[in-house]
C-alpha cells in the first residue's frame, strides 16, 4: 500500500497569512494525488485534483503543486473560512489512501 | 441537482450486521465509480470500498471479507453490506462518487467529487 504523510500535522495562522501544507508519498504517484477540505462537522470537500487542478468553485488562493512524490497545497491568504483540516489522497492505485490530515487553526 | 443521500447507520452490537444505503440523484451509478469512505470519532478519513462500474470491488484490508459493497441500478444506489462488524468499525460512513479528472498527461485521474451527508455506525454492547 501507498502511505500517505503529511506535515504539518497542525498549524496555527492568521487571517492574511501564507499555508502550506505538504504531503509525501512513499512512492512515486505522479500526479495522482487530490487535496480536500473538511470543516467541524462538515462533509469532505475536494478543493484540488490531479495535484494542480483547481475544482469548480473553490477559490484561487487554494493551489497545488508537485508530482512523483512531494506535493504542496498553499492558501496564499488565509481567510476566516478556512481555518479546517486539510487531507490529502492518493488515486494512483487502491487502496486510495489518505494522508492523516493538517489541522489548519488559530 | 446532484446529491448522494446515505441511510441505514445505527447502534449494532459487536458480531452484528448492518446495510447502509447511498441512494444517488442527479446522475446514475451505473457509469460511475462509487466509493465509501468512513471516519472514526476525532480521526481521519479511510477509504473503505469500490465499486467500479464494471463491477469489479476492491475493498480496505481492515473490512476484507467481512463488507460487500454493491448496487441496484433499478433504484440508483449503492450498498454497503457489514457483517462482523466490532468495535472498531465505529465511525460516519460516507459514500462518494469518483469522477476522472485530466493532469498534464493523462485523464484518468479520479477523485471524489461528491460526498453524501454521512451515517453513523456505532458498534457498542
Amino acid at each position: 500500500d501507498i502511505q500517505m504523510t503529511q506535515s504539518p500535522s497542525s498549524l496555527s495562522a492568521s487571517i492574511g497569512d501564507r499555508v502550506t501544507i505538504t504531503c509525501r508519498a512513499s512512492q512515486s504517484i505522479s500526479s495522482y494525488l487530490n487535496w480536500y477540505q473538511q470543516k467541524p462537522g462538515k462533509v469532505p470537500k475536494l478543493l484540488i485534483y490531479a495535484a494542480s487542478g483547481l475544482q469548480s468553485g473553490v477559490p484561487s488562493r487554494f493551489s497545488g503543486s508537485g508530482s512523483g512524490t512531494d506535493f504542496t497545497l498553499t492558501i496564499s491568504s488565509l481567510q476566516p473560512e478556512d481555518f479546517a483540516t486539510y487531507y490529502c489522497q492518493q488515486s494512483y492505485s487502491s487502496p486510495r489512501t489518505f494522508g492523516q490530515g493538517t489541522k489548519v487553526g488559530i | 441537482e446532484v446529491q448522494l443521500v446515505e441511510s441505514g447507520g445505527g447502534l449494532i452490537q459487536p458480531g452484528g450486521s448492518l446495510r447502509l444505503s447511498c441512494a444517488a440523484s442527479g446522475f446514475s451509478v451505473t457509469n460511475n465509480y462509487m466509493n465509501w469512505v468512513r471516519q472514526a470519532p476525532g480521526k481521519g478519513l479511510e477509504w473503505v470500498s469500490f465499486l467500479h462500474s464494471g463491477g469489479r470491488t476492491y475493498y480496505a484490508d481492515s473490512v476484507k471479507g467481512r463488507f460487500t459493497i454493491s448496487r441496484d441500478n433499478s433504484k440508483n444506489t449503492v450498498y454497503l453490506q457489514m457483517n462482523s462488524l466490532r468495535a472498531g468499525d465505529t465511525a460516519v460512513y460516507y459514500c462518494a462518487r469518483d469522477e476522472p479528472y485530466c493532469s498534464m498527461t493523462s485523464c484518468d485521474v479520479y477523485a471524489f467529487d461528491i460526498w453524501g451527508q454521512g451515517t453513523v455506525v456505532t458498534v457498542s454492547s
